[in-house]
C-alpha cells in the first residue's frame, strides 16, 4: 500500500527555469490538493482539483500551473521559478467528506 | 472566508506535564475542525477531527480536544506529555460541503526531559 508519493524529495534549481513536482496516489481519491509550507505561514493552498481533468485556484495560485488527466496524478509545475517559490511542497488527497492525507513532501531551492 | 489563530509559534513543556495547544477559528459558516501533527522532515498526519456530535472528540496518541461553538475555539490538550510528542502542531478548519483546508501558522511542542 503505497499510499501518496512525491517526487523528488529534494530539488535545487536556478531563476528562470521549470520545474514540475509530482504526485501519486494509490487509493484512487477523487480530491487532490497541492500545499506550500514557509515559517510563519503554515501550510497555504496552491491549486485542488475535485476529479480528473477538474482543478481549482487556492489561496496562492500565481506563478504554478497544474494539471489532472488521471485520477491517480496531479503534477504541479513552476512555469518559470522564482526566489519566492522556495518552500516544502506538500500534496494531498482525500474523499469527499473526509480528512486530507498528505505525502512526504518536496523541498525546493530555487537559486 | 475562514481564518485560523493558533497563538502560540512555541510551547515547551517538562515531560509528563499536562499541554494545552490553543486553536481559535474564524468562519461565517459552520466547519469541520483538525488537528495535523508534523514530526521532523515527514508530511502531515491527522490527530483528530471534530466533523459533529459530541464536542470532545479523542485522537491518536492520547490527545483529544473540545470544540467550543460560542468561543469558536478547538484547543488540543494531552494530560501527561512524552519526549515522542515532540513536532509541530497544526490546526485546521474546512467549510461544511467544502473540501478546502485553511490551515493555522502551527505550533511547535518541544518537550524538556
Amino acid at each position: 500500500d503505497a499510499g501518496i508519493t512525491q517526487s523528488p524529495r529534494y530539488k535545487i534549481t536556478e531563476t528562470g527555469r521549470q520545474v514540475t513536482l509530482m504526485c501519486h496516489q494509490t487509493w484512487s481519491h477523487s480530491y487532490m490538493f497541492w500545499y506550500r509550507q514557509d515559517l510563519g505561514h503554515g501550510l497555504r493552498l496552491i491549486y485542488y482539483s475535485a476529479a480528473a481533468d477538474i482543478t481549482d485556484k487556492g489561496e496562492v495560485p500565481d506563478g504554478y500551473v497544474v494539471s489532472r488527466s488521471k485520477t491517480e496524478n496531479f503534477p504541479l509545475t513552476l512555469e518559470s521559478a522564482t526566489r519566492s517559490q522556495t518552500s516544502v511542497y506538500f500534496c494531498a488527497s482525500s474523499i469527499q467528506g473526509n480528512e486530507q492525507f498528505f505525502g512526504p513532501g518536496t523541498r525546493l531551492t530555487v537559486l | 472566508a475562514q481564518s485560523v489563530t493558533q497563538l502560540d509559534s512555541q510551547v515547551p513543556v517538562f515531560e509528563e506535564a499536562p499541554v494545552e495547544l490553543r486553536c481559535n477559528y474564524s468562519s461565517s459558516v459552520s466547519v469541520y475542525l483538525f488537528w495535523y501533527v508534523q514530526y521532523p522532515n515527514q508530511g502531515l498526519q491527522l490527530l483528530l477531527k471534530y466533523l459533529s456530535g459530541s464536542t470532545l472528540v479523542k485522537g491518536i496518541n492520547g490527545f483529544e480536544a473540545e470544540f467550543n461553538k460560542s468561543q469558536t475555539s478547538f484547543h488540543l490538550r494531552k494530560p501527561s506529555v512524552h519526549i515522542s510528542d515532540t513536532a509541530e502542531y497544526f490546526c485546521a478548519v474546512s467549510p461544511l460541503g467544502n473540501e478546502k483546508l485553511t490551515f493555522g501558522t502551527g505550533t511547535r511542542l518541544t518537550i524538556i526531559p
